[in-house]
């Protein structure tokens, strides 16, 4: 099986602009979260897509946004960046059948390495 | 916020010998996640050990954990200049369906040939 998938690998933008990412998640899963890693903070949770709804969010502004599409694919987006969202931001996808179950492994992509300038 | 406190930060070693990280949690949880991350790329799944077991191997990986104690320790034996990484504990809180992983601020692992 093809692993997670995150386009583009690098991004470079200025301050104010907006970004959006894109994640394709392991065939048959359906959960997919992002997280923000920075030297500073380290990794953090941004959001979690389960079957096109949101199902928990981290402390992070409004200007971070997501969604997911019915074949499972996510993108979140970045608007009017800011020289702290600079960061890798990492995609993962859990098998989840739907149960409620948190005992599944959580595979992740390479990531996306956002640079703002 | 950060749950996770892995010990220590840094840990230099020998290629053959055995490598120990330590993890350190706060909050109740479903399972403990130990991920490997080679320099600045995406999240590679090691183990995952589940709230009731208190042991697990994988290759020449070992887990534990104390829910008691809430902490977890990996053991990487026999190591390899390929292991030089970062290794990071990762819990996975009770939610209603949720994944939500909160992450310790990982162990840099560098193995000596």
């Amino acid at each position: 099986k093809a692993g997670v998938t995150q386009t583009p690998r690098y991004l470079i933008k200025t301050r104010g602009q907006q970004v959006t990412l894109s994640c394709s998640p392991i065939s048959g899963h359906r959960s997919v979260s992002w997280y923000q890693q920075t030297p500073g903070q380290g990794l953090q949770f941004l959001f979690e897509y389960f079957s096109e709804t949101q199902r928990n969010k981290g402390n992070f502004p409004g200007r971070f946004s997501g969604r997911q599409f019915s074949n499972s694919r996510s993108e979140m987006n970045v608007s009017t960046l800011e020289l702290g969202d600079s960061a890798l931001y990492l995609c993962a996808s859990t098998l989840d059948g739907g149960s409620g179950s948190t005992y599944n492994e959580q595979f992740f992509g390479p990531g996306t390495r956002l640079t703002v300038l | 916020s950060q749950q996770g406190e892995e010990d220590p930060q840094a840990l230099s070693i020998q290629e053959g010998e055995n490598a120990t990280m330590n993890c350190s949690y706060k909050t109740s949880i479903n399972n403990l996640q130990w991920y490997r991350q080679n320099s600045g790329r995406g999240l590679v799944h090691l183990i995952l050990i589940r709230s009731n077991e208190r042991e697990k191997h994988s290759g020449r990986l070992r887990v534990t954990l104390d829910t008691s104690k809430k902490s977890s320790s990996l053991l990487i034996t026999a190591s390899r200049a390929a292991d030089t990484a970062s290794y990071f504990c990762a819990t996975a809180n009770s939610g209603a369906g949720s994944y939500q992983l909160t992450f310790g601020k990982g162990t840099k692992l560098s193995v000596i040939p």
